[in-house]
């Protein structure tokens, strides 16, 4: 099975921060990345598909990069709404989620 | 306009079986490429993957957890079950039903989610 690795698996940030997290792939799976949002009581919601195309209503702040084994979501400017935690996601084979990532405000 | 919503009992003991039932409506599973996963979250941890199953009935398990599921859909009725045997405390989680349109595509459309809890 294709093992997911997010890091880190927490961070500080403040408003206006350009956020980073990466996630990398036990294997190669081309471009099949996907991130998603998730906030307390709520279920996921998809930002970013094969990688780097957003997602529909998504704001343009997200964006994705990477293929093989390694990829990263950024967040060029953090606002308020964006305290959440966010998960990757390989749909190569099956499904496989990384541990998430929980950005919480400085 | 997709919406899925889960169906099932709140509270299951030990050792007994658990069937959850997604409710699918502005899609088809029918349709060529469509998918439906059910995904996991047990409190304050992350999501998994358990299962799912495709437009042409194609089913698919976490291998983990692959002796103890089954899952199976009713196309007339818009619905996807889930059955998973032998509940143990650490099944305690919130579980979602989740779509696809493509096998290899994101989890677009999600479910509110249900959560089940495990306890004698």
């Amino acid at each position: 099975d294709i093992q997911m690795t997010q890091s880190p698996s927490s961070l500080s940030a403040s408003v206006g921060d350009r956020v980073t997290i990466t996630c990398r792939a036990s294997q190669t799976i081309s471009r099949y990345l996907n991130w998603y949002q998730q906030k307390p009581g709520k279920a996921p919601k998809l930002l970013i598909y094969t990688a780097s195309s957003l997602q529909s209503g998504v704001p343009s702040r997200f964006s994705g990069s990477g293929s093989g084994t390694d990829f990263t979501l950024t967040i060029s400017s953090l606002q308020p709404e964006d305290f959440a935690t966010y998960y990757c996601q390989q749909s190569y084979t099956t499904a496989t989620f990384g541990q998430g990532t929980r950005l919480e405000i400085k | 306009q997709v919406t899925l919503r889960e169906s099932g009992p709140a509270l299951v003991k030990p050792t007994q079986t658990l069937t959850l039932t997604c409710t699918f409506s502005g899609f088809s599973l029918s349709t060529s490429g469509m998918c439906v996963s059910w995904i996991r979250q047990p409190p304050g941890k992350a999501l998994e993957w358990l299962a799912r199953i495709d437009w042409d009935d194609d089913k698919f398990y976490r291998t983990s957890l692959k002796t103890r599921l089954t899952i199976s859909k009713d196309t007339s009725k818009n619905q996807v079950v889930l059955i998973m045997t032998n509940m143990d405390p650490v099944d305690t989680a919130t579980y979602y039903c989740a779509r696809k349109r493509g096998p290899q595509l994101p989890f677009d459309y999600w479910g509110q989610g249900t959560l089940v809890t495990v306890s004698s």
